[in-house]
């Protein structure tokens, strides 16, 4: 079985813009959850779809958005970048919602300039 | 606020010995950990789970306890090699919407 995707990999972008992630889970998990990594605050959890609808969301500000698709494909959205959103973003997949472990993606890496 | 917290210094260790992390929870009492390890520009991944009426649980060299009364886990890695170096975490969180330690890095010096 294919692992977790992300896409992209690597994205450069200035302050003020927006950016779209992607995330593949793989075949047959329909739970999606994304999360942000950075060396000061480690990993930290932004929100969870399951069927395509947010479940969960964590604390973070509405600029950070997302969404499932039919295919349990999820895409996460960040507007007004600022600098302090140059992190890893992370997407893990989970068979359902059962708390059970989670598979990670390689993640995108975001450098906001 | 619940907090899970992990010691930030690295460890050293060498070949063949056992490291030995602590992962510690305050203000709560999560019914299960979950333990990762994620090598340097990585996802995380997924290592043990261990609920709280479980004392011990292994997986080849690794072993993880689970401690209700100290509010304590402790992760082993037995005869450790250089290939076990990496960063580990742990978790807890229900419905996948995990809280991470800030994670270990373990180094094994040959």
């Amino acid at each position: 079985k294919a692992g977790v995707t992300q896409t992209p990999r690597y994205l450069i972008k200035t302050r003020g813009q927006q950016v779209t992630l992607s995330c593949s889970p793989i075949s047959g998990h329909r739970s999606v959850s994304w999360y942000q990594q950075t060396p000061g605050q480690g990993l930290q959890f932004l929100f969870e779809y399951f069927s395509e609808t947010q479940r969960n969301k964590g604390n973070f500000p509405g600029r950070f958005s997302g969404r499932q698709f039919s295919n349990s494909r999820s895409e996460m959205n960040v507007s007004t970048l600022e600098l302090g959103d140059s992190a890893l973003y992370l997407c893990a997949s989970s068979l359902n919602r059962g708390g059970n472990e989670q598979f990670f993606g390689p993640g995108t890496r975001l450098t906001v300039l | 606020s619940q907090k899970i917290e992990q010691n930030s210094e690295a460890l050293n260790i060498q070949e063949g010995k056992t490291a030995t992390l602590t992962c510690n929870y305050t203000n709560y009492s999560p019914a299960y950990l979950q333990w990762y390890r994620q090598d340097p520009g990585r996802g995380p991944v997924f290592l043990l789970l261990i609920r709280e009426n479980e004392k011990e649980k292994r997986k080849e060299r690794l072993k993880v306890t689970f401690d209700t009364t100290l509010k304590q886990s402790l992760f082993h890695i037995t005869a450790s090699q250089p290939a076990d170096s990496a960063t580990y975490l742990c978790a807890h969180g229900g419905n996948n919407r995990l809280a991470f330690g800030k994670g270990n890095q373990v180094v094994v010096i040959p």
